[in-house]
């Protein structure tokens, strides 16, 4: 079974909206933690923010917020006031258990595109 | 401010070529960690470095080996390369586990052909 599944290939959001990308999560660890990381076409790797799981509020880093739904294991990352800049392939990611800080399972990945 | 560097970012090889990807990271973080991207794909985990002098398999090891030179240096071979490993291999470093903000540093990556 799938650990982490985005269920978007491909999004479409006019510039200066407001776009959620969506994450769903499979584990049966109660400590765990969610990441979003950024892929421009340049291709590295930009980490955009996290949400551990005893966190009762949702995480926000600037124009990123994650809604963290536990019950429903989703983490999906809203984007709000989107930029031409934001075009890029976004990925969801978790770490499972306490001490495994830096061993990720990925989703696929979400291409965004961004319309001026 | 150079973070987790890379080294080649380009490579082609023969099947049944060796070659070895450096990784550096100045950070002065303990874990260390090699991921492949293969097209259209997230990222799995290679090998993982959670301090000098111990290396474990990720998810996905076979053809690959690992060496923690020391603190700073991680790096990834592969003794006989195979058109499977082609992909983009990414070297990452983390910071120690704290009670808000985990974050994962990665390097640029290396782009990696086997013909």
């Amino acid at each position: 079974a799938q650990k982490i599944t985005q269920t978007q290939p491909g999004m479409f959001v006019q510039e200066k909206e407001a776009v959620t990308l969506d994450c769903t999560y499979d584990t049966s660890d109660q400590s765990y933690g969610l990441f979003w990381y950024k892929q421009p076409s340049s291709g590295e790797m930009i980490f955009l923010i996290y949400q551990g799981s005893y966190d009762e509020q949702n995480a926000t880093e600037g124009r990123y917020s994650l809604n963290f739904q536990k019950a429903r294991k989703s983490a999906n990352l809203v984007i709000s006031a989107s930029q031409l800049g934001d075009s890029a392939m976004y990925f969801c990611a978790m770490r499972e258990g306490r001490d495994n800080t830096g061993k990720l399972i990925f989703g696929q990945g979400t291409t965004l595109q961004v319309k001026p | 401010n150079a973070g987790v560097t890379q080294t080649p970012k380009f490579q082609v090889l023969k099947t049944g070529q060796s070659m070895t990807l450096q990784c550096a990271q100045d950070m002065n973080h303990n874990s260390m960690y090699w991921y492949r991207q293969d097209p259209g794909m997230g990222l799995r985990l290679i090998y993982y470095s959670a301090s000098e002098g111990t290396t474990d398999k990720g998810e996905v090891p076979n053809g690959y080996n690992v060496s923690r030179l020391n603190k700073r240096e991680f790096s990834l071979r592969l003794e006989s390369a195979a058109p499977s490993q082609t992909s983009v291999y990414f070297c990452a470093s983390s910071e120690p586990p704290g009670p808000t903000n985990e974050k994962l540093f990665f390097g640029s990556g290396t782009q990696l052909s086997v013909l």
